[in-house]
C-alpha cells in the first residue's frame, strides 16, 4: 500500500540556518503530496501541497518540489526562525488510498536563538 | 470563520469509565475524520465519515471504541470501558469532500488521560 517515510528527528538548528527535512513516498497511482505542521498544543495545519510532478508548493518561506523520478517531496527553508519550531508531517493522498491522508511519522524541528 | 471544534480539550478519567469525545466540523464540510496521536504509534486514522455515513472504520482499535455522526454538524467518539493504553491526543478533522485531493482541517485535539 501507499506509504510515506520521513527523516527521524529531532532536527536542531540555529536561527537563520538552512532547513531540509527529507520525505520519500511509495504510491501505485499519482498522489498529491502535502506538508502539515503541528505547533505545540495544537492540531495539524496544512503548510503546503503539490498535486502533480514538478509542482512546487510554497508558503511562509517553506518550499517543496514534487519529484516523481526520485519519489520525494523534501521540505526546505532558507532561513529558519525560532517560531518555526514544530513537528512537520509529510503526507500523501491518492485515489488508490481512497483519498485518505497517509502520514509520515513526523519530524520535530527545534530552532535555537 | 470557526474551525473544527472539539470538546473537551482535556479529559482525565479512571480506568473502566466511559469517555465521550465531541467534534463539530466546519460548516459545509461533508467528510469527517477521527485520528489518535501517541508518541509510540504516531498519527493513526481511526474512522472517517462521508455525508454522515461511516466509510472506513478499519483503524478503530477494538470494540471498546465506537463513533457516530448523527448529523452533518456533530460527531462523537466513545470509549467504553476506557483503559490506560487509550491515553492519547484525539483529533477530529473535516474536509469539503473526501473524494478528492482536499486539505483536511484539524481541530485542536482532546488530550485524554486514563489513570
Amino acid at each position: 500500500g501507499d506509504s510515506v517515510t520521513q527523516m527521524e528527528g529531532p532536527v536542531t538548528l540555529s536561527e537563520e540556518a538552512f532547513l531540509t527535512i527529507n520525505c520519500t513516498y511509495t504510491a501505485t497511482g499519482y498522489p498529491s503530496l502535502f506538508w502539515y505542521v503541528q505547533y505545540p498544543g495544537e492540531g495539524l495545519q496544512l503548510l503546503l501541497k503539490a498535486t502533480k510532478a514538478d509542482d512546487k508548493g510554497s508558503n511562509k518561506g517553506f518550499e517543496a518540489t514534487y519529484r516523481k523520478e526520485t519519489t520525494s517531496f523534501h521540505l526546505e527553508k532558507g532561513s529558519v526562525q525560532v517560531s518555526d519550531s514544530a513537528v512537520y508531517f509529510c503526507a500523501l493522498s491518492s485515489m488508490d488510498s481512497s483519498y485518505k491522508l497517509i502520514f509520515g511519522s513526523g519530524t520535530r524541528l527545534l530552532v535555537r536563538p | 470563520d470557526a474551525g473544527v471544534i472539539q470538546s473537551p480539550r482535556h479529559e482525565v478519567t479512571e480506568m473502566g469509565q466511559e469517555v465521550t469525545l465531541r467534534c463539530k466540523p466546519i460548516s459545509g464540510h461533508n467528510s469527517l475524520f477521527w485520528y489518535r496521536q501517541t508518541m509510540m504509534r504516531g498519527l493513526e486514522l481511526l474512522i472517517y465519515f462521508n455525508n454522515n455515513v461511516p466509510i472506513d472504520d478499519s483503524g478503530m482499535p477494538e470494540d471498546r471504541f465506537s463513533a457516530k455522526m448523527p448529523n452533518a454538524s456533530f460527531s462523537t467518539l466513545k470509549i467504553q470501558p476506557s483503559e490506560p493504553r487509550d491515553s492519547a491526543v484525539y483529533f477530529c478533522a473535516s474536509t469539503p469532500d473526501s473524494t478528492s485531493y482536499n486539505e483536511q482541517f484539524f481541530g485542536p485535539g482532546t488530550r485524554l488521560t486514563v489513570l
